[in-house]
């Protein structure tokens, strides 16, 4: 199995800062790799596929980039809403793993 | 409006069984990949099992010879049979749609979960 490690685990910002989540693949999965945005309480949210796409209705403030086996997703200027857990997840091979996760949370 | 109901959850002894369903609308059902994904309370995620609009599936180690997921397209249901259920598998179920145009495990949508608990 490919395993999916991020960094930082947590993380402290402000609102308009600009953050930046890691993840790495334990091996190359060229462009395979997904971001999701958990909020507590709620279901995970699909923001970025394809490592740099951005699903429909996720604010311009999210990117992602990175391929083969470093990948990042930054927030630019920080809202509100934007402090929750994030996930990366690889679709290149069976079975689909994710990163342990990493908490953004208000300074 | 995609929307993804699932119900079955509970309190289960050890050893017990307990079957899932995932009611889906707002797509065409029978196209698209689905799976469980789950998440142990304070947990990250873990893919659980994937089945094909064709009916393939796949199925995580931790639960391979004791989960069956199936669907019935006539329905837009998706089913996950769990027996032989341990302390390891409570957690809360998600049911998720996967891309159907890229036939990739792109997690697009996402239910709202319901918990299992497996507790004596």
């Amino acid at each position: 199995d490919i395993q999916m490690t991020q960094s930082p685990s947590s993380l402290s910002a402000s609102v308009g800062d600009r953050v930046t989540i890691t993840c790495r693949a334990s091996q190359s999965i060229n462009s395979f790799l997904n971001w999701y945005q958990q909020k507590p309480g709620k279901a995970p949210n699909l923001l970025i596929y394809a490592a740099s796409s951005m699903q429909s209705g996720v604010p311009s403030r999210f990117s992602g980039r990175g391929s083969g086996t470093d990948f990042t997703l930054t927030i630019n200027s920080l809202q509100p809403e934007d402090f929750a857990t994030y996930f990366c997840q690889q679709s290149y091979s069976a079975p689909p793993t994710f990163g342990q996760g990493t908490k953004l949370e208000m300074k | 409006e995609v929307q993804l109901l699932e119900s079955g959850g509970g309190l289960v002894q050890p050893g017990g069984s307990l079957r899932l369903s995932c009611a889906a609308s707002g797509f065409t059902f029978s196209s698209c990949g689905m799976s469980w994904v789950r998440q142990a309370p304070g947990e990250g995620l873990e893919w659980v099992s994937s089945i094909s609009g064709s009916d393939g599936s796949t199925y995580a180690d931790s639960v391979k010879g004791r989960f069956t997921i199936s669907r019935d397209n006539s329905k837009n249901t998706m089913f996950l049979q769990m027996s032989s259920l341990r302390a390891e598998d409570t957690a809360i179920y998600y049911c998720v749609k996967e891309d159907c145009k890229s036939k990739l495990t792109t997690f697009d949508y996402w239910g709202h979960g319901t918990l299992v608990t497996v507790s004596s």
